[in-house]
């Protein structure tokens, strides 16, 4: 199964712009894919944030602030969650997912994001 | 509002089984699929399976084939996730998370969540 990798950790300041990775493996490719973002903090369960597919195929959890939105670098393999105007709120894990077929889906490990 | 109510925590013993319920409200059952993701302590997020109270039609991630059973109650729009032969390391939260209805496939985004039932496998 195809897991996708995301960096254990990642920090960034307030009202900076934080970019997240979710790098699939390279036998497949992320422009096959929407890429589903989730945010979790401590003692909740997660939240949908949005997912990507391409600039014309993309859409927005209900109530996610427009500062969070998803990217993706195809020369790299990986889809991007771009936090603009860091808040203190924003401090969380961020868990990515991939529908690779009909029969399941799949999380990336999650990444740590420190707003310092 | 969309609502996802799950059942109370649970002590198990190794090598029995759990069923953890998830009660739906303020949406329409039938539209939608409902997953079961689970976290172990400190870890990642880990989906189980899902199902389609529509169709009945489940699937099952492949590392919990046959220790799985999903299960759904259009009467009281309840759905249902049995886990058995339990180890500790099935020590964890285990979500309910309303997923879509895509064809008769159970599709992503899942976008409401119940708040997670932990279940603890303690001998």
């Amino acid at each position: 199964q195809p897991v996708p990798t995301q960096p254990p950790s990642s920090s960034a300041s307030p009202g900076e712009s934080a970019r997240l990775t979710c790098t699939l493996p390279s036998d497949i490719n992320v422009g096959d894919y929407n890429i589903y973002w989730y945010q979790q903090k401590p003692g909740s369960p997660p939240r949908y944030l949005l997912y990507y597919h391409s600039d014309l195929d993309k859409g927005q959890g209900s109530g996610v602030p427009s500062r969070f939105s998803g990217s993706k670098d195809a020369s790299a393999n990986t889809g991007l969650l771009l936090i603009s105007g860091l808040q203190s709120e924003d401090e969380a894990d961020y868990y990515c997912m991939i529908w690779p077929s009909s029969s399941y889906v799949i999380f990336g490990g999650g990444t740590k994001l420190t707003v310092l | 509002q969309v609502q996802l109510v799950q059942s109370g925590a649970e002590v198990k013993k190794p090598g029995s089984s759990v069923k953890v319920s998830c009660k739906a409200s303020g949406g329409t059952f039938n539209s939608y699929a409902f997953n079961w993701v689970r976290q172990a302590p400190g870890q990642g997020l880990e989906w189980m399976g899902g199902i389609i109270p529509l169709f009945g039609t489940t699937k099952n991630a492949q590392k919990f084939q046959g220790r799985v059973t999903i299960t759904a109650d259009e009467s009281t729009s309840t759905v249902y996730m049995e886990l058995t032969s339990l180890t500790s390391e099935d020590t964890a939260v285990y979500y309910c998370a309303r997923g879509q209805n895509y064809g008769d496939h159970v599709a992503p985004p899942f976008d409401h969540w119940g708040r997670g039932t932990l279940v603890t496998v303690s001998s």
